[in-house]
Order: C-alpha cells, then structure tokens, then sequence
C-alpha cells in the first residue's frame, strides 16, 4: 500500500524558516517523481514544486522561487520541502504527493498533509 | 502554459447524476487531465487520469459510479447514483514540462 506520511509542520513568524519531510512507503520511491502541493484556508489547491527521481530536474511555482527548495533523498525514501523567508501567504497545509509514470503525468496518490501557520 | 477552468459549484439530488466540467485554455485542448475528489477536512483523493480521447484510468478503489469523459478542450467527471459521501470538492489537475495546474474546484452539493 502506497503510503506518505509528511511532518514538520507547526507556527513560524515572518521571515521564518521550516523544514517540511515526506516519508513514502509501499513503492519504489527512485522510480517517480514527487511533488509539494499547499492548501491555504478555505481555498484551492496550489501546486508548488517538484522534482525528478534523480533530483536532477526541480520545478517551482513562481511565489516561492528563491525562498522555498525542494530536495529528495532516495536512500530513506523521504521527500523535503527546505521553507526560507516565509510570508503571511504561505500559510496553508502542505500536502506530498506521487506524481505517475516516469515523466511525472499526474498525481496519483496524496499525504495526508501538514498544517504550515506563518503569524506573529 | 495551461489553465484549467471548472464552475464554482454544483448540485443534484441523491440517487441522481451529476456531470462536472474542466475546460482547458486555447492551445491545450489535447492534455491529459487528472480528478481528484477532496471530501469536507480530509486529504484529495486521486479518482481518475483522462485523455482527450475520452479514455481514462481510475485509480485503486474508486467506485463504478465514477466515469470520465472529453470533449475537445473539456473533460468532464460523471457521477451516477449520488451518494451522500459524493458531497466534496472536486479538483482538475493538467502538467506541462516546467509546471502542473489545478483548477478551481467544484464543490458538489447532494440534496
């Protein structure tokens, strides 16, 4: 069973940073790429990065280029989300996701997500 | 790149269909597409890739009430036989090389 279970979650201020993991589970994590999708209250959802099985290909939504990275560790199966600089915005629940087949054609499976509050 | 274009809202009665719309932007039209269902506090859950052909692949579990159709820049989700646990937001999902796109969401009422 496909599992991906995020953490690190939690209350930053402005201009904080947070570290957001993914642990994957119940497939062979190398083989896809991996994707951040965010919630903000009451609205929709915003894809926000990704990154090909290698790490070698990294994409991100222009809102957060310069402040948030994405990285992957294949060897723990983990998936991260390095937040520098957070604004007020970036509050939302922050979701991992596994994007299908081998050029990232859609997701097809989702964490359960993780709560992100920037406040001072 | 792509923009995906669903109403805001939508309702039918219990029992009945419903058939929900995503229109993708002027030079897009022959993109897959990917449905989510995303009911009240809980996770998205992935129901269904779609190609413009119409064909499409559901993922593990999702009911036989759910089906998927297109046509030109449209692909539409088909919900027979409403159910009460059918109440959710409904989210399309297209990818291009550098970026993925969601679409508003539809938030489906079952009276």
């Amino acid at each position: 069973e496909v599992q991906l279970v995020e953490s690190g979650g939690g209350l930053v201020q402005p201009g904080g940073s947070l570290r957001l993991s993914c642990a994957a589970s119940g497939f062979t994590f190398s083989s896809y790429w991996l994707s951040w999708v965010r919630q903000a209250p009451g609205k929709g959802l915003e894809w926000v990065a990704n990154i090909k099985q290698d790490g070698s290909e990294k994409y991100y939504v222009d809102s957060v280029k310069g402040r948030f990275t994405i990285s992957r560790d294949n060897a723990k199966n983990s998936l991260y989300l390095q937040m520098n600089s957070l604004r007020a915005e970036d509050t939302a629940v922050y979701y991992c996701a596994r994007e299908s087949g081998y050029y990232g054609e859609g997701i097809d499976y989702w964490g359960q997500g993780t709560l992100v509050t920037v406040s001072s | 790149q792509p923009v995906l274009t669903q109403s805001s809202s939508a309702s039918a009665s219990l029992g009945s269909s419903v058939k929900l719309t995503c229109t993708l932007s002027s030079g897009h039209s022959s993109y897959f597409i990917t449905w989510h269902q995303q009911q009240p506090g809980k996770a998205p859950r992935y129901l269904m890739k779609l190609e413009g052909s119409g064909s499409y692949n559901k993922g593990s579990g999702v009911p036989d009430r759910f089906s998927g159709s297109s046509s030109g820049a449209d692909r539409y989700l088909t919900i027979s036989n409403l159910q009460s646990e059918d109440e959710a937001d409904y989210y399309c999902e297209t990818w291009d090389t550098y970026t993925r796109v969601f679409g508003g969401g539809t938030k489906l009422t079952v009276l």
